[in-house]
């Protein structure tokens, strides 16, 4: 238990469809982030969150859209994606403000999304 | 640019020790993160070095050199459950780079 929930475990979609990956954070932590990890390649930090305000963008393409209403949940709009989209997506949160020397990064199980 | 190297693949035997190395050059270094990932599970801490030298806990001990880019994660008396994906991620100012990741296999 890891105290970093997400939903739903496993999603298929077609290129067409609009979809929403949720994550939950039950740890008190300020700082939220977005990860993608596609096979045999390292994992790529996509968006970072502090404090609910979006503090890094690493070139993402805008058919991801990134919402964080509050620091307890994050969320990744999906529309119009590519096959080459699929990989597993990680949320992860710390303790402190993102921009921090040390901060452990406590992640979920993932989705695994598949683009058809 | 930022360039984080580990080994694909490793195998090692239940009951022994295995050394698993990561090199590293990136343009900031607030310390080094190993992180342990189960085939469809999420990355889980395994320590963190910001100093020079090793860091021990438990059967698992990591070291680090800031002169050499270079930290390894020593794992002793290997369990079957130590097969996994290790991964070792530089922390540059809050944000983590992450290296592909070591795939371990322990054998019995």
């Amino acid at each position: 238990e890891t105290g970093v929930t997400q939903t739903p475990r496993h999603l298929v979609m077609g290129m067409t469809n609009k979809k929403s990956l949720k994550c939950e954070q039950h740890l008190g932590h300020n700082a939220m982030y977005w990860y993608k990890q596609s096979a045999k390649k390292p994992l790529e930090l996509m968006f970072v969150y502090s404090l609910e305000e979006r503090v890094e963008n690493n070139s993402v393409p805008s058919r991801f859209s990134p919402e964080c209403p509050n620091s307890s949940h994050l969320f990744l709009h999906l529309h119009t994606l590519q096959p080459e989209d699929s990989a597993l997506y990680l949320c992860a949160s710390s303790p402190g403000r993102a921009i921090k020397p040390y901060n452990e990064q406590f992640f979920g199980p993932g989705t695994r999304l598949t683009v058809l | 640019g930022q360039n984080i190297d580990q080994p694909t693949e490793m195998t090692a035997t239940e009951g022994a020790i295995v050394q698993i190395n990561c090199t590293y050059q990136t343009s900031g270094f607030n310390g080094l993160f190993w992180y342990q990932q189960h085939a469809g599970e999420a990355p889980t801490f395994l320590s963190y070095n910001v100093l020079d030298g090793l860091e021990e806990k438990g059967r698992f001990s990591s070291f680090l050199s800031r002169s050499k880019g270079y930290s390894y994660l020593l794992l002793k008396e290997l369990q079957m459950k130590d097969s996994a994906s290790y991964l070792c991620a530089v922390n540059q100012g809050g944000k983590l780079i992450f290296g592909q990741g070591t795939e371990l296999s322990v054998k019995p």
